[in-house]
């Protein structure tokens, strides 16, 4: 069993649709949590950084965690089709240094 | 300020050829994370440098794969004898080594190695 999960999607929505991600995890150690994102053939770039349960907002994105079920979401209001990418959650344990990624999903808006 | 750089962008290597990945970091960043992209699969952790050391190597394969980052130039990740396996994105990331769990890690544009 992977120690992240991440629905590999392809999401598909309309211009202006909320986007809604997910990650589940399984180890209590992980205490950190990123989201990427990455388009084509490019570098993953950082979106959201959070630590805490609850919800952090930046812009059109919205970071939720809920440790109690080791599950965390990514929202993105008002999708553009500029926002068509991969993007993967990343979760780093305490004490740790390395990132552990859920697989991505990848995220087409459509105009 | 320049971001995470690495070079070159596509590396093509023969089948028991040696492959030689760089990456420069951020300015003011002390810290180096190498992780590798296999086709249709996720962001695996290699290896964890600071400058002249190597901080953590449990991603990395037994044989076959080194890293370095010493005190002058950038940090290579070195691949002997490769074979079609490890054709992969291979990603640099860098941190300014304040608290590693919690720095951000900025990626670079990736090499990508392809294996005849």
């Amino acid at each position: 069993q992977k120690e992240v999960e991440q629905d590999p999607g392809p999401l598909s929505v309309p211009e202006g649709a909320i986007v809604s991600l997910n990650c589940t995890y399984s180890n209590s150690a992980f205490q950190y949590f990123m989201w990427y994102r990455q388009y084509s053939r490019k570098g993953p770039e950082l979106l959201m950084y959070t630590y805490s349960s609850g919800n952090k907002e930046d812009g059109r994105f919205t970071a939720q965690v809920d440790k109690s079920s080791k599950y965390i979401s990514l929202f993105i209001r008002d999708s553009q089709p500029s926002d068509s990418a991969t993007y993967l959650c990343a979760l780093i344990k305490a004490a740790g240094n390395k990132l552990t990624f859920g697989g991505g999903t990848r995220v087409l808006v459509k105009p | 300020n320049a971001g995470v750089m690495q070079n070159p962008r596509h590396l093509v290597r023969r089948r028991g050829q040696e492959a030689r990945l760089r990456c420069s970091p951020m300015k003011g960043h002390s810290h180096v994370y190498w992780y590798r992209q296999l086709p249709e699969e996720g962001l695996k952790f290699m290896v964890y440098l600071q400058k002249e050391n190597i901080i953590d190597e449990s991603g990395m394969p037994k044989e076959r794969f080194s890293a370095e980052f010493p005190k002058e130039g950038p940090s290579i990740l070195r691949i002997q004898q490769v074979v079609r396996g490890d054709s992969a994105a291979y990603f640099c990331a860098s941190s300014p080594g304040l608290a590693p769990s919690t720095d951000t890690q900025y990626f670079g544009p990736g090499t990508r190695l392809t294996v005849l």
